[in-house]
């Protein structure tokens, strides 16, 4: 079965620091890969997607960027935080079987809190 | 006009009560839909998929209206565990030839003992 990880779980990290969040999933191979995020009490915000190894799509211009190195591994960067990143981040994984369908599973998701 | 569109709710119902949330989308080429269960502080999780003949998984119930372009999630036996946000997710073609996923903002259900 496939399974997703995210990490850290938690993370507070002061303005103008560096951010680097992983994710990585297991058990499917090719899959389509997602970062949102989700302030509180707010919906999903779609930051970036990946359909394949080194194949970034940015949906939103942030200070944010993304990076897929390896086929199941999709990574969040930031070179400095900022006050306003403070959110939920959450990865996704689908596989497109069709065009017509995308089903996507998230992560555990990660809580920044930019100080 | 948002691309979809939920009640935010939040419904507060007693137990054992019947629910029924709705979401409007408005691409009129929209192809997948879902809903998606998530709790406080948790990632959202996928509750079922919705298709045009409607689907029935227990205590749910969910059904397409493609003529006006609606989805609807309907619980009955509501239980103290259903209390959550329900997002509802649409899967469409777009002018530009790709797919994309529309998460809605959720509507947010109390269950009260």
């Amino acid at each position: 079965s496939q399974t997703i990880h995210q990490w850290p779980a938690t993370l507070v990290q002061p303005v103008g620091s560096p951010l680097s969040l992983e994710c990585t999933v297991e058990g499917t191979s090719n899959p389509n890969l997602y970062w949102y995020r989700q302030a509180a009490g707010r919906g999903l915000q779609l930051l970036f997607y990946s359909v394949g190894i080194g194949q970034i799509s940015s949906e939103v211009p942030q200070n944010l960027s993304a990076s897929r190195p390896q086929d199941r591994q999709f990574i969040l960067s930031s070179k400095k935080l900022l006050l306003s990143d403070s959110s939920f981040y959450l990865c996704a994984w689908s596989v497109t079987e069709s065009l017509r369908t995308d089903t996507q599973y998230f992560g555990p998701g990660t809580r920044l809190t930019v100080l | 006009r948002k691309e979809v569109e939920q009640d935010p709710g939040p419904f507060n119902v007693p137990e054992g009560a019947t629910v029924a949330f709705n979401c409007t989308y408005s691409n009129s080429a929209s192809q997948s839909f879902f809903w998606y269960r998530q709790d406080c502080r948790k990632e959202p999780k996928l509750l079922m998929s919705v298709y045009s003949s409607g689907n029935e998984d227990g205590r749910f119930t969910a059904q397409l209206n493609r003529a006006s372009q609606y989805i609807s999630l309907l619980i009955r036996d509501s239980k103290l565990s259903d209390s959550a946000t329900y997002l509802c997710v649409v899967n469409g073609r777009y002018s530009t030839g790709g797919f994309k996923t529309i998460f809605g903002a959720g509507t947010r259900l109390f269950v009260k003992a």
